[in-house]
């Protein structure tokens, strides 16, 4: 059983483009909604997290809203850039005793 | 350096042989994860480390797969009698934090391929 669902599995937007990554999940138990980013070769790494107290979080070009009663929460990358090409993961846990759990990724491929 | 650090980053097993993958974290970090990762896939959970304590190795497939963090800083994950299904990227990540809903700091992983 699938805890995260992650969608597109794929995704090609042109530069300068939003590029826009959808998760849902079904465990309510789950308080912290973070999202990785991985290139090639390399380990996944933090790029932005909420918690369910906000709906909304931007950091830079990066913005996560996040919508409680739906159980569900998006990835947007504004201006995207050849350089954000990689697979980005949703994932979730919740501060009780659920490890993050992960969604499959999607792979991002930003042209110019 | 100041990451988590995997070795090997390669490895290549005959089915049916024994596989040690090592990780290093980050010093003073609490916390130690385990995940695999399929190709084209996301991390699972394999197993979770507070200090020396195994607090859930609920992840773990089966009871060829064995892990230990015996001082509460180096870890080992060991695959007993490998097989084509164990071939994947094993992750270590590890956190400042004891919960879990810090910020998971990962190594590059250590890809395994069971001939």
């Amino acid at each position: 059983q699938q805890q995260v669902k992650q969608s597109p599995q794929s995704l090609i937007v042109q530069k300068g483009g939003i590029s826009i990554i959808n998760c849902a999940y079904e465990n309510t138990a789950f308080d912290y909604f973070p999202w990785y980013q991985q290139f090639p070769g390399k380990g996944p790494a933090l790029l932005i997290a909420i918690r369910p107290d906000v709906s909304e979080k931007k950091e830079g070009r990066f913005t996560i809203s996040f919508n409680k009663s739906a159980k569900q929460f998006s990835l947007h990358i504004m201006d995207s850039q050849p350089g954000d090409s990689a697979t980005y993961f949703c994932a979730a846990s919740s501060s009780g005793n659920t490890p993050l759990v992960f969604g499959k990724g999607t792979r991002l491929s930003v042209i110019a | 350096g100041a990451g988590v650090s995997q070795s090997p980053r390669y490895k290549v097993a005959k089915r049916g042989q024994d596989v040690a993958l090592r990780c290093d974290p980050i010093s003073g970090h609490v916390s130690l994860f385990w995940y695999q990762q399929a190709l084209g896939q996301g991390p699972e959970f394999l197993t979770y480390f507070q200090n020396e304590a195994q607090l859930d190795k609920s992840g773990l497939p089966s009871d060829r797969f064995f892990a230990e963090r015996p001082e509460g800083s180096v870890s080992t994950l060991k695959i007993q009698r490998t097989q084509q299904e164990d071939s994947a990227v094993y992750l270590c990540a590890s956190s400042l934090q004891g919960a879990n809903t810090g910020e998971l700091f990962f190594g590059e992983g250590s890809r395994l391929t069971v001939l």
